[in-house]
């Protein structure tokens, strides 16, 4: 099966700046979650989806920080406008509805703020 | 709140060797429990999970797992280590939270394999 795919892999924008990342899940998976990751730091979930649903988004900050997943498939992330402490990398995840279910994660999109 | 603790930044091991890379959590309810291995600029990928049933769970190339409850822990095991298994390694835990299932991450053990 193909696995989540993820756009851009780099991006280097400065600070104020905005940007948009692109997430396609494994075809049938309900779930999708976009995590963030801090070099050096385990993945912290910005905000999870149960098809086109919001599940959970705690810790998304939404002040800068925002997701949409029409049509329950594909998703996008944002950041508007960008600050450095945004540097990380951005993974995507997608599983089959349930939490006994594995995530399968796409390879990332490495944010760089200058 | 539900939280995983991984003591070790970085576990070395020679090759041949037997491994151990180290998980506690905390949740409430019965966890859920699950290990992913990452690889330089990669995502993570799944190697095993504990949901029920028998205390030791068998996953992918060769590692398994030991839940302790009245330890609550979830260790990460490999008989013989490999120098391909070097990675960063990371436990995670799904609890019941407001609204659904949440999923933790420890904060990643580094594996260097010695050849």
């Amino acid at each position: 099966e193909a696995g989540v795919a993820q756009s851009p892999r780099y991006k280097i924008i400065e600070k104020r700046q905005s940007v948009a990342f692109w997430c396609n899940p494994i075809s049938g998976h309900a779930t999708l979650y976009w995590y963030q990751q801090i070099l050096g730091q385990g993945p912290k979930l910005l905000i999870q989806f149960q098809n086109n649903g919001v599940v959970d988004d705690s810790q998304l900050p939404k002040d800068r920080f925002s997701a949409e997943r029409l049509k329950g498939v594909d998703s996008t992330l944002k950041i508007q406008p960008a600050k450095l402490e945004d540097s990380a990398v951005y993974l995507c995840a997608s599983s089959l509805e349930g939490p006994n279910q594995p995530q399968h994660f796409g390879d990332g999109t490495r944010l760089s703020i200058l | 709140a539900q939280s995983v603790a991984q003591p070790e930044d970085q576990v070395n091991v020679a090759e041949g060797n037997p491994l151990t890379v180290k998980c506690t959590y905390s949740v409430s309810g019965n966890p859920y429990l699950f290990w992913y291995v990452q690889y330089p600029n990669r995502g993570l990928q799944f190697l095993l999970k504990y949901i029920t049933g028998d205390n030791l769970v068998k996953g992918s190339y060769g590692f398994e797992a030991e839940f302790n409850k009245s330890q609550t822990s979830f260790h990460l095991k490999k008989p013989s280590a490999l120098v391909s298994d070097s990675a960063l390694y990371f436990c995670a835990v799904m609890g019941v939270n407001t609204g659904g299932f949440k999923t933790i991450f420890g904060a990643g053990t580094r594996l260097f394999v010695k050849a």
